[in-house]
């Protein structure tokens, strides 16, 4: 089992629809989460920090559950320009283990 | 603030070339991973430094593989010699103090070995 496992998508989101998706972890030991955006041939982005139960910033919510071992990330009033890979990201120690990221493609 | 800076933005060389990536972290930052990324196996870390000290290279390959970081700014990734199956994007990352852990990317080398 992958230590990080993601939904690879494509998610297909009508621009200005929600869209939800989940990343499951395997150590119960993991101490912190996040969501990378990447988009085609670029560097990851930190998109949010996750350290309690969730966090919001504008749009997105992250949500995490220690006790099923999932994050996920929704994105409200989707953009064009949301178009991209979400990486679920988890630290154990001081080492952060990627997930294969999330394809999201918001269409006109 | 300048960001992660890495160098050569592309490379391509012969197989049995070295092949040396470079890397200057945001200033500050205390630890600098090396990550390489492809289609068939996503984004793996290869080894990470914390205050210029290798902590962890579990992740790097094979012995053609070796990295330093000889002061706080400044870190080399080296192949060699190079082979195709190396052909991929290497990043380079930094994070802070602080109990930050939040890593922030280069813009990657595209290495492609022929």
């Amino acid at each position: 089992r992958k230590e990080v496992e993601q939904d690879p998508g494509p998610f297909n989101v009508p621009e200005g629809a929600t869209v939800a998706f989940n990343c499951t972890y395997s150590n119960s030991a993991s101490q912190s989460f996040f969501w990378y955006r990447q988009d085609c041939r670029k560097e990851p982005k930190l998109l949010m920090s996750v350290y309690s139960s969730g966090n919001e910033d504008g749009r997105f919510t992250a949500q995490l559950n220690r006790a099923s071992q999932y994050i996920s990330l929704l994105i409200r009033d989707s953009k064009l320009s949301d178009s991209a890979t979400y990486l679920c990201v988890v630290n154990v120690g001081n080492k952060l283990t990627f997930g294969g990221g999330t394809r999201v493609l918001v269409k006109p | 603030d300048a960001g992660v800076i890495q160098s050569p933005r592309h490379e391509v060389t012969e197989m049995g070339q070295e092949v040396t990536l470079r890397c200057k972290p945001i200033s500050g930052h205390n630890s600098l991973f090396w990550y390489r990324q492809t289609m068939m196996r996503g984004l793996e870390l290869l080894i990470y430094f914390n205050n210029n000290v290798p902590i962890d290279d579990s992740g790097m390959p094979e012995d053609r593989f070796s990295a330093k970081m000889p002061n706080a700014s400044f870190s080399t990734l080296k192949i060699q010699p190079s082979e195709p199956r190396d052909s991929a994007v290497y990043f380079c990352a930094s994070s802070g103090t602080g109990g930050r852990l939040e890593q922030y990317f280069g813009p990657g080398t595209r290495l492609t070995v022929t």
